[in-house]
């Protein structure tokens, strides 16, 4: 079983560059979510999604842009990197919700802004 | 604004021996949820605590909820060296709120 799988696992970006992260899951779950991990802390919400088509802002919302076009895939923009976006990133899916079910994690993206 | 804060942070600990990570959150909530996380990799669901007084056992890990103290413990029982990892505990504040605040995670370190 694929689970939850995010590409790219490793990105190197300049500052000012743009660059997706995209995560699938197969296992038709509804909400999907883009949390990032920082040194110290634990993981805090960037947006999240309650359906195909549906978006919304989590914790830290600023400087990204998801969008959920298909069930299956959530994606995750930076539209201009800067060095404060350096951080690993974890997209995860749930069948009913964080409120009632639990999450299952993506294996992570390691993002580095130079 | 909900506040998750797990202590110790790091602990060292020797194979054999108990110990208890606690999990304090500041405001009201029923759903609490401790992952593992391995370093480089993902963050595994270890226990979903549904109510007050509810309580998981797996192996050598017992997990407990009090939410009337806002409090969840993670129990060790005679720990061995592959239950070193990070554990985060999260909490969801309100009905329909999708926000799972996580704790900053307490790095266990099991030494032979």
């Amino acid at each position: 079983n694929a689970g939850v799988t995010q590409t790219p696992k490793f990105r190197v970006l300049k500052t000012g560059q743009s660059m997706t992260l995209l995560c699938a899951q197969d296992m038709n779950h509804e909400y999907m979510y883009w949390y990032r991990q920082d040194p110290g802390m634990g993981l805090r919400l960037i947006h999240y999604s309650v359906g195909e088509g549906t978006t919304a802002k989590g914790e830290v919302p600023d400087g990204y842009n998801v969008s959920r076009l298909k069930k299956q895939n959530f994606l995750l923009g930076l539209e201009s990197a800067a060095p404060s976006q350096t951080s690993v990133y974890f997209c995860a899916s749930s069948y009913t919700g964080a409120r009632t079910g639990e999450l299952f994690f993506g294996e992570g993206s390691r993002l580095t802004v130079l | 604004e909900l506040k998750v804060e797990q202590n110790p942070l790091f602990l060292s600990m020797q194979e054999g021996k108990n110990y208890t990570i606690y999990c304090n959150y500041s405001t009201t909530s029923d759903r609490l949820y401790w992952y593992r996380q391995d370093p480089g990799k993902s963050l595994e669901s270890l226990f979903v605590l549904l109510s007050n007084g509810a309580v998981k056992q797996e192996g050598r890990l017992m997990a407990s909820l009090d939410t009337k103290a806002r409090l969840s413990t993670l129990h060790i029982t005679a720990a061995v060296h592959d239950l070193s990892a990070t554990y985060f505990c999260a909490v969801v504040k309100d009905f329909g709120n999708e926000k799972l605040t996580f704790g900053t995670g307490t790095r266990l370190t099991i030494i032979p």
